[in-house]
């Protein structure tokens, strides 16, 4: 059964940092194509992020670029999004999601979400 | 600046039928724009329903149907069910690099 798993949110102050990973199982990570989404309090989904199998292709969003990192450990199955300068308008659900396998353009399972609160 | 743009709210009768759109800023939505359709219910995190435009994953309802139409992506729902009601969700892949999501639709059954 695949599972996506995200961990690190929390409550942080403007102009923080936070780290959020997740964890996947039940399905060869190292072959799969990952992205972060993140949906705002009662709002739509917004794609942030893109990395490749390998980690060599990553794509952001403009909103995200410049503060945030995706990368990923494929030995260890685990999907990093590491976010700096945080502002108030990122607090949101973060999910982390996986891509279609293969040349397919699609997303197929998200996780259950990391709740990022960026208030003073 | 690129905007999905989607019918923010639809109300449907049980049994009935109803057609959700996905408008692209850019033009007309084509099959390289690759889209995908969500279904969100409160509470939960996305659930996948089509990708490439009309290929539906395995755990698709039969009744979800989705296809290209009048230069737009299309979600028809065919026989609603009262656990359709959702927020739906399209997907836009576009400049080589880019996904965009639609702002939703909140689709009620009633």
């Amino acid at each position: 059964e695949v599972q996506l798993v995200e961990s690190g949110g929390g409550l942080v102050q403007p102009g923080g940092s936070l780290r959020l990973a997740c964890s996947a199982s039940g399905f060869t990570f190292s072959t799969y194509e990952m992205n972060w989404v993140r949906q705002a309090p009662g709002k739509g989904l917004e794609w942030l992020s893109y990395i490749s199998s390998s980690g060599n292709t990553i794509y952001y969003a403009d909103s995200v670029k410049g503060r945030f990192t995706i990368s990923r450990d494929n030995a260890k199955n685990s999907l990093i999004l590491q976010m700096n300068s945080l502002r108030a308008e990122d607090t949101a659900l973060y999910y982390c999601v996986r891509d279609l396998f293969g040349y397919t353009y699609g997303f197929d399972y998200w996780g259950q979400g990391a709740l990022v609160t960026v208030s003073s | 600046q690129t905007v999905v743009t989607q019918e923010p709210s639809l109300t449907v009768s049980p049994g009935g039928t109803v057609t959700l759109t996905c408008a692209f800023s850019n033009g007309a939505v084509t099959s390289g724009y690759h889209p995908n359709w969500f279904q969100q219910k409160p509470g939960q995190a996305p659930r996948a329903l089509f990708y490439s435009a009309s290929s539906r994953h395995p755990w698709t309802p039969a009744r979800f149907s989705a296809s290209l139409l009048g230069g737009k992506a299309a979600l028809t729902l065919s026989g609603v069910q009262p656990e359709d009601e959702a927020d739906y969700f399209c997907l836009l892949y576009y400049g080589g690099n880019q996904r965009v999501f639609g702002g939703g639709t909140k689709l009620t059954v009633l």
